[in-house]
């Protein structure tokens, strides 16, 4: 069966510093893979995709940046951190819609505070 | 154009009271319309979905009504419990496309 994994699952951060947040999935080849963030008591916004390893497609100009290394793994990442970056971020695959049910499976998110 | 509005933001049902949240949208390719139920501090979990093709869908307590020349697709929640009580998305996507996108959320309450 297909999981997906994030951590870590909270991260209290000083300003200026780095972060790397981490995701893959099991149990399935080539995903789709998403990062989101979501403020306290708003939506999902997202902030990045990837359709295939070193392909990343970004939705939001913003101190952040995301990479897939290898076909199941996606990170994201920031060199310095701002306070505007706290939230909780959220990492989710899916796999090409080939009819039937779709959707995305999220992870059980990231709760990032920076101080 | 490629925009989800869902309505309302927030909403407070006695227990057994029928919640409903409705969701409209502009792009008429859209042919695929899922709802997600997110628990405080729990990443968000796909509930019930429906295709254009069909008016209506139930699974369990839950029921998407969908009206394809109003451009609009709601969820009621029959007999509602406190356990109900979570943050709802609508969502919209197209077939072969690369992401849905997503209404801002419906934060739900419902009192004992």
């Amino acid at each position: 069966s297909q999981t997906i994994h994030q951590w870590p699952a909270t991260l209290v951060q000083p300003v200026g510093s780095p972060l790397s947040l981490e995701c893959t999935v099991e149990g399935t080849s080539n995903p789709n893979l998403y990062w989101y963030r979501q403020a306290a008591g708003r939506g999902l916004q997202l902030l990045f995709y990837s359709v295939g390893i070193g392909q990343i497609s970004s939705e939001v100009p913003q101190n952040l940046s995301a990479s897939r290394p290898q076909d199941r793994q996606f990170i994201l990442s920031s060199k310095k951190l701002l306070l505007s970056d706290s939230g909780f971020y959220l990492c989710a695959w899916s796999v090409p819609w080939q009819g039937g049910d779709y959707g995305y499976t999220f992870g059980s998110g990231t709760r990032l505070t920076v101080v | 154009q490629q925009q989800v509005k869902q309505s309302p933001q927030s909403l407070i049902v006695q227990k057994g009271g029928i919640p409903i949240i409705n969701c409209a949208y502009e792009n008429t390719a859209f042919d695929y319309f899922p709802w997600y139920q997110q628990f405080p501090g729990k990443g968000p979990a796909l509930l019930i979905a429906i295709r254009p093709d069909v008016s209506e869908k139930k699974e369990g307590r839950f029921t998407i009504s969908f009206n394809k020349s109003a451009k609009q697709f709601s969820l009621h929640i029959m007999d509602s419990q406190p356990g109900d009580s979570a943050t709802y998305f609508c969502a919209a996507g197209i077939q072969g496309a690369q992401k849905l996108v997503f209404g801002q959320g419906t934060r739900l309450t419902i009192n004992p």
